[in-house]
């Protein structure tokens, strides 16, 4: 069952504006983590934020987390055009032997206009 | 440093065909992730291992996906017999040994097309 949804499902934004990537969950979680994926390729891990956390920054990119209402937004300033991807918001709530396992949500589909 | 690698990066094969993907994770990563990858539901995770051992299934669809890791540096997903419905981006993905949460390294894809 898909655990985190992602809002919107598409965005599409001027260079240089900031974009907003907002992602929901259903249970209690240990982390959650963002991955971009150009088209084509495979995803790329951006952030993770712990349960415990409120806000974490990297570069451009800002995460929120609101465990109250199993809620994170990921932020990206300043977008460039390579910021062009999807976007995609991954929990993971249990380590089963020494692995975890992440849930993917259905992704944002940013587009930077230059 | 070569990150996960997936072979072949394209596989066009007629219904009824065996197919065969393979990946080798990064050098030292424990753990091992498949998953599949369409538009209609979007990332699914087909099977994890831990140290070679498969320790969740659930997400194979059917009895025609199976899943080796013979040793610590290749693991395969074979469809026997495949099907039109299987089409789609598979990927394969690691996460080093730690005792922590740790983000996961994709490989490129292998698009799989069944005609």
């Amino acid at each position: 069952s898909q655990q985190g949804e992602e809002d919107p499902q598409a965005l599409s934004i001027q260079e240089g504006e900031n974009a907003t990537m907002n992602c929901s969950y259903k249970t209690s979680i240990n982390n959650l983590q963002w991955y971009r994926q150009n088209s084509g390729r495979g995803l790329v891990h951006l952030i993770l934020i712990r349960s415990n956390e409120r806000e974490k920054h990297s570069g451009r990119l800002r995460v929120t987390l609101d465990t109250s209402k199993k809620s994170s937004s990921l932020l990206i300033t300043a977008s460039r055009a390579a910021d062009t991807a999807s976007y995609f918001c991954a929990t993971t709530s249990m380590k089963i032997q020494g692995a975890q396992k992440l849930v993917f949500g259905q992704g944002t589909r940013l587009t930077i206009n230059p | 440093d070569a990150g996960v690698i997936q072979s072949p990066r394209h596989e066009v094969t007629e219904m009824g065909q065996e197919v065969t993907l393979r990946c080798k994770p990064i050098s030292g990563h424990n753990s091992l992730f498949w998953y599949r990858q369409t538009m209609m539901r979007g990332l699914e995770l087909l099977i994890y291992f831990n140290n070679n051992v498969p320790i969740d299934d659930s997400g194979m669809p059917e009895d025609r996906f199976s899943a080796k890791m013979p040793n610590a540096s290749f693991s395969t997903l074979k469809i026997q017999p495949s099907e039109p419905r299987d089409s789609a981006v598979y990927f394969c993905a690691s996460t080093p040994r730690t005792s922590g949460y740790n983000e996961q390294f994709f490989g490129p894809g292998t698009r799989l097309t069944v005609l």
